[in-house]
């Protein structure tokens, strides 16, 4: 069982936004403002996104935003494009030197 | 450009040994630190610890301490893991994945292709 929840699906029309939550503790993401979310299509490796809660790694879309409330934070993909069509995970820091992934959600284009 | 480059797949009996190999390029490998993630079949991703490139210093998750070991040569900028006593359960791709600089986790920024170790007797 993974330690931050998220919802096993999400899904939206090309163009839409669509927001994806990871919900954990005050002993993780509303701990620490060291969450990231990654990008995974079939097969591949994991892609980071996000990084610090809304952090953009250079070369990543400014189409993809995060933000964090209380223990949940949320990525954001706006103008949806069929190439964001994958699964995305987040990751928090969970004190005491871990790191702790949430289930991944499987967004679809539709 | 930063690389990391994984040995190739394993398939292993259970109770046997496996040692997955991760080569780094474009970058100095001493300063930044090296995950560990796995990623069992049709599952989700799993983080298994990290160690300090530059003290040796390995962390190892909750629930997999006893039968892990990481390890480097820093002579030929090369991590490595080695699990021990092999299970069914064990059978996943496990990724080495560079930090970004500064914390380990702050953001897992760089990651290798990957090594599937199939545990099967």
């Amino acid at each position: 069982q993974s330690a931050l929840t998220q919802p096993p699906s999400a899904s939206g029309s090309p163009g839409q936004s669509v927001t994806i939550s990871c919900t954990g503790t005050s002993s993780d993401v509303g701990g620490y403002d060291f969450v990231s979310w990654y990008q995974q299509h079939p097969g591949k490796a994991p892609k980071l996104m996000i990084y610090e809660v809304s952090k953009r790694p250079s070369g990543v879309s400014d189409r993809f935003s995060g933000s964090k409330s209380g223990n949940t934070a949320s990525l954001t993909v706006s103008g949806l494009q069929a190439e964001d069509e994958a699964d995305y995970y987040c990751s928090s820091y969970a004190g005491s030197n871990s790191l702790t992934f949430g289930g991944g959600t499987k967004l679809t284009v539709l | 450009q930063v690389h990391l480059v994984q040995s190739g797949s394993e398939l292993k009996k259970p109770g046997a040994s496996v040692k997955v190999s991760c080569k780094a390029s474009g970058y100095t490998f001493t300063n930044y630190a090296m995950n560990w993630v796995r990623q069992a079949p049709g599952q989700g991703l799993e983080w298994m610890g990290w160690i300090n490139t530059n003290t040796r210093n390995p962390t190892y998750a909750q629930g997999f301490t006893g039968r892990l070991v990481f390890s480097l040569d820093t002579s030929v900028s090369t991590a490595y893991l080695q699990i021990s006593s092999l299970k069914a359960e064990d059978t996943a791709v496990y990724y080495c994945v560079r930090g970004m600089l500064g914390y380990y986790y702050k953001g897992l920024e760089v990651w290798g292709q990957g090594t599937t170790v199939t545990v099967s007797s």
